[in-house]
This record gives structure tokens, sequence and C-alpha cells, in this order.
């Protein structure tokens, strides 16, 4: 069965500096989405994404983050400047047809600011 | 504001049978998802309901009630295997657009 994948599946980085986490969703979807979960938290929204453009954003998501789908499969989302409180479990998503469609979740990046 | 509330916690016997209840703000309401989510894991898809009325999925049931805004998930012949997080999320549709929103999700422990 297709699956997303995400990279790296942990990454430590330090206060302030800028770290790109890495996704490929399933091949025919057409609906990109990222989620965080901080540990022992719920599941937030981010970002969803489509035909090349943002097309809905959280409170969460402010200027210091940023997606982009550079080529024909990969959705990456940038984090500027990292601060202690983005310690998170980052989900990349995708769906056929969005709307009611169900997202197809990969298995995330960790990430750990220090 | 999109609020969603389930119980944090349950806990059920292995074989028994186990309904996780959810709330949710009806406004904008496009449909109801329920995941499940093990420790350290993605979110997998268990379920969606847009009509009023019981969905059955093998050992899984969903239940909604839009004029309620209540939805349950229903867990026949319990295993061990189903211990995790069962997370409720509300589509909500506005300006064109959909947003996807969970609730803190409900712990379930299945006990031999």
């Amino acid at each position: 069965e297709p699956e997303v994948t995400q990279t790296p599946s942990h990454q430590v980085t330090q206060m302030g500096q800028e770290v790109i986490l890495r996704c490929v969703p399933i091949s025919n979807h057409l609906y990109f989405y990222w989620y965080r979960q901080i540990l022992g938290q719920k599941v937030e929204f981010l970002v969803s994404f489509y035909n090349n453009e943002i097309s809905e954003k959280s409170e969460i998501f402010d200027d210091q983050f940023s997606v982009e789908r550079p080529d024909g499969s990969n959705f990456t989302l940038k984090i500027r400047s990292t601060k202690l409180e983005d310690s998170a479990m980052y989900f990349c998503a995708s769906s056929d047809r969005g709307g009611n469609s169900p997202l197809h979740f990969g298995n995330g990046t960790r990430l750990t600011v220090t | 504001g999109q609020n969603i509330d389930q119980p944090t916690e349950m806990t059920a016997t292995e074989g028994a049978i186990v309904q996780i209840n959810c709330t949710y703000q009806t406004s904008g309401f496009n449909g109801l998802f329920w995941y499940q989510q093990h420790a350290g894991e993605a979110p997998t898809f268990l379920s969606y309901n847009v009509l009023d009325g019981l969905e059955e999925k093998g050992r899984f049931s969903s239940f909604l009630s839009r004029s309620k805004g209540y939805s349950y998930l229903l867990l026949k012949e319990l295993q061990m295997k189903d211990s995790a997080s069962y997370l409720c999320s509300r589509l909500y549709s506005g300006a064109g657009s959909y947003q996807l929103t969970f609730g803190k999700g409900t712990k379930l422990s299945v006990i031999p």
C-alpha cells in the first residue's frame, strides 16, 4: 500500500537554527498537510497546501514557518529560527480529494530544539 | 472555536465492548473522522461520518448525530492491540477551504 514518507525521523537542532522537514506524499494525492504534536498533547493543524499554494493555515503557522513543493514529489516544511517550544513531532499528511477524503499520515519527524 | 471534547482515558477488558464518546461544536461542520494513534506513531484513519447514523466497519462502528454535535466510536471484541489513543476529529469548512481539527484523544487501555 502506498504511504507517506518523512525524513529525517529525528532531528536535533539548536535554538535559532533553521530546519527543513521533508515529506514525500502519496504519488497521486493532490492535497498536502503539516500537523504537529507536542509530547502528550493533541495533534494540531499547521497548514494545508493545494495547487502549489497554501489553502489554509493556523495561528501556529506564523512567519517563521514556510512550505514548499520544490518538485513533483517532495513537500517541505521550513522553520527559519527554531525556538524551544517548536520541539514536537511533525506529521506530514496527504489526501487525494481534499475535503472529506481521509488523511494519510507519515510516521513523523521528531524535532528537538535545545 | 472548534472545541472537541472526549474522555481522556478509558480502560476495558479484552473481549468486551467499549464506546468512546465525542462532542463537538456544530458550526461549519462538514464531517467527523475517527483516527487511531498508537504511542509514538502516526494517526491512522478508522472511520468517517457525514450523515446521521451508524457506520459499521468490522469490529469498529461510528455513530453521528449532527443536531446534537455528538459522535461515538464503538469497538467490539476488544483485543490487546486495540490499546491506543482514539482521536475524534472534526472537518470544518469555511470560505471554500477545509480544515481537520483533532480532539485531545482518548487513551484506551485494554486489560486481560
